[in-house]
Order: structure tokens, then C-alpha cells, then sequence
């Protein structure tokens, strides 16, 4: 149980363009999503939180504007990186909660961006 | 804000080994949590603490959660080399707060 997939599991884009990636909770319900990104040899660090159904709660230094997150259901969570710049290239992971274990989070596989 | 120390940065056993881990905070949080991160991959949940004092085992892994509320350590017994990988422990203050990440020991099984 408690898995937690990915789409894609890696992309490759020009700069400029836009990028969504999905994240799905397959086998239980996901009332709230994390975003995390992560630098080679770094850990993770935290984008935004989402809870089904309502706007995203971002970190500070996270341009919202920049990371479209929408949370339109209990299973799926997509992030969109718009308008993408090479520094933008990243590993980029979910993960999942539902509402009775908000503290224990499963993680996607990851998806690596690269932004030519 | 909050912080998690692991170090070292890197470990190397030999196989059939035991390594412990530990992770410290200046503040107190009321879970804590061990992950291990395969190269590409997200990290996978291993053990997961709630109480105080907790000792908690899964397979060839033990953690517990230190009395202060402000430590933790991870056990593995009898490596094997698919225990390679970052361990990555994370705590939470509270119960609708963040997960915060320690920077992740890399762990190194010799055959």
C-alpha cells in the first residue's frame, strides 16, 4: 500500500516552455501534497503544500506565479513549471499524506528536469 | 527555524557490519521520521516515531525516539550491500506542520 507515482519520471524541455508533472496517490486517498525539489547531493527542500480543493501554500522564495500547483483531486496533484529557465533544472518529488496519517508522507519516484 | 544535523556526511561499513545513525535538533519535535533515498529515486519511508522513547524496529532496522524529544538514531544490523543509499531522517513539530529534512548521510557497504 501507500504508493505514490510520478509523470513523467524524466523530461527534457527549451527554455521558455512549460512543464507539468503529475503526481498520483494510486492506492489511498491523498488529502494533502508536497512538492519538494532537490539539488545533486543536497537534501530536499520544501516548494509548496496542497490540500485538495484549495490554493496551495507556498514557502518563502517559492514564486507561485513561477510553480503552478493545482490539487484538483484526491488522488492527483499536478505541478507546472512555467515559462522554465535552466536554473529550473532539478529533481522534483511529491509526496502524499492522507488525512488520518498527515505525518507520515509517501514519496513519488521523483522527476528530473532538464531546461536547455 | 528549524534544523536537523546528520553527519557524518558519509559512512563506510563493511558488509556484515552494524551502523548507527543519529540526528539531532536544537528544538523539540513530536514525530520523527527515517527515510532511504536509492540514486533517482524518492526517498522510501523506513521507520516512523511518535512517542518519546519509542523503539521501534523494522526487519535489520531499529530507531527510536530520544527521551528530549530532540534526537534521534537509526540502527542497521548485519549490512548487506543493498543497504547503500542516503538516510535521511526528518522530524515534525507538529501535527498539521512541515516535515523537516536532515542534509542526509550517504551510506557505503564494502563486499
Amino acid at each position: 500500500g501507500a504508493v505514490v507515482s510520478q509523470h513523467p519520471s524524466w523530461v527534457i524541455c527549451k527554455s521558455g516552455t512549460s512543464v507539468k508533472i503529475e503526481c498520483r496517490s494510486l492506492d489511498f486517498q491523498a488529502t494533502t501534497m508536497f512538492w519538494y525539489r532537490q539539488f545533486p547531493k543536497q537534501s530536499l527542500m520544501l516548494m509548496a503544500t496542497s490540500n485538495e480543493g484549495s490554493k496551495a501554500t507556498y514557502e518563502q522564495g517559492v514564486e507561485k506565479d513561477k510553480f503552478l500547483i493545482n490539487h484538483a483531486s484526491l488522488t492527483l496533484s499536478t505541478l507546472t513549471v512555467t515559462s522554465a529557465h535552466p536554473e529550473d533544472s532539478s529533481f522534483y518529488i511529491c509526496s502524499a499524506a492522507s488525512s488520518g496519517r498527515i505525518n507520515e508522507q509517501f514519496f513519488g519516484p521523483g522527476t528530473r528536469l532538464t531546461v536547455l | 527555524g528549524q534544523q536537523l544535523n546528520q553527519s557524518p556526511q558519509s559512512m563506510f561499513i563493511q558488509e556484515g557490519e552494524d551502523v548507527s545513525m543519529n540526528c539531532t535538533s536544537s528544538s523539540i519535535f513530536n514525530t520523527w521520521l527515517w527515510y532511504k533515498q536509492d540514486p533517482g529515486e524518492g526517498p522510501v519511508l523506513l521507520i516512523a516515531l511518535y512517542k518519546a522513547g519509542e523503539l521501534t524496529s523494522n526487519g535489520r532496522l531499529t530507531a527510536q525516539f530520544g527521551i528530549t524529544r530532540k534526537d534521534s538514531f537509526l540502527n542497521i544490523s548485519a549490512s548487506i550491500p543493498s543497504d547503500v543509499g542516503i538516510y535521511f531522517c526528518a522530524g515534525q513539530a507538529g501535527a498539521n506542520s512541515k516535515l523537516t529534512f536532515g542534509k542526509g548521510i550517504t551510506l557505503s557497504v564494502r563486499p
